[in-house]
């Protein structure tokens, strides 16, 4: 399977845990994205990284999300302190940074569920 | 700011036949994307089409096509011959010119029903 992979697929965790996500992009894909979406709306855009600097991150990563893609391959997005709010789809996406109308290739996405 | 808007949240077509599924979108910027995705209930964005700004004819991929009316700021998606497996949600999407990397703002969806 060549495609964007997330793991896991699922995570219920209580409040107040710590979560991790891993993203793993199409192998030559240097650009790779978080994007995170609640039930019923579209995807946010959350975080970038182009290798493995983190070039982007929208106000809704609060002080308790952090996201890291240490060798320019995976990625993992970590969540402190969970709360109820945070229940969500998190998406990671990735492409190829040569040419302008490249579509971004998403996984399957990680749904999390804080009880 | 930049929105998109995807006014019908359900649709349904008989197999076979023709659906739109409506987008428009505000922006103020003169160079920018727009794509369509399908998101069926496994949860994986799929990508369908793209138009560009600048792009002179509506983009065409096999049963998709994309009605770009850039005055009107409109970016619908035709979906011809229905199949049951088009049964799914669809986003419309914007890419900004920011840096060309795929940030992205989606639209609310539209979910598709086609019925045989």
């Amino acid at each position: 399977d060549t495609g964007v992979s997330q793991d896991p697929r699922h995570k219920i965790t209580k409040r107040g845990q710590n979560v991790t996500f891993r993203c793993d992009p199409i192998s030559e894909h240097n650009r790779l994205y978080w994007y995170r979406q609640t039930l019923g709306q579209g995807p946010e855009f959350l975080t970038y990284f182009q290798n493995e600097a983190q070039l982007e991150k929208s106000r809704l990563l609060s002080d308790r999300f952090s996201a890291e893609r240490p060798k320019g391959s995976f990625s993992t997005l970590e969540i402190q302190r969970t709360e109820q709010g945070d229940s969500a789809m998190y998406l990671c996406a990735s492409s190829p940074s040569a040419g302008v109308n490249t579509e971004a290739f998403f996984g399957q996405g990680t749904r999390l569920t804080v009880v | 700011a930049q929105k998109i808007t995807q006014t019908q949240p359900g649709m349904f077509v008989q197999e076979k036949e023709a659906v739109t599924l409506d987008c428009t979108y505000d922006t103020s910027d003169q160079s920018y994307g727009l794509f369509w995705y399908k998101q069926p209930s496994s949860g994986e964005m799929i990508f369908l089409i793209y138009q560009g700004s600048y792009d002179e004819q509506n983009a065409t991929e096999g049963r998709y096509s994309l009605n770009f009316q850039k005055a009107r700021k409109s970016a619908n998606l035709v979906i011809s011959a229905s199949q049951l497996g088009d049964s799914a949600m669809y986003f419309c999407a914007m890419r900004r010119p920011s840096g060309g990397y795929n940030k992205l703002i989606f639209g609310a969806g539209t979910r598709l029903a086609v019925h045989p």
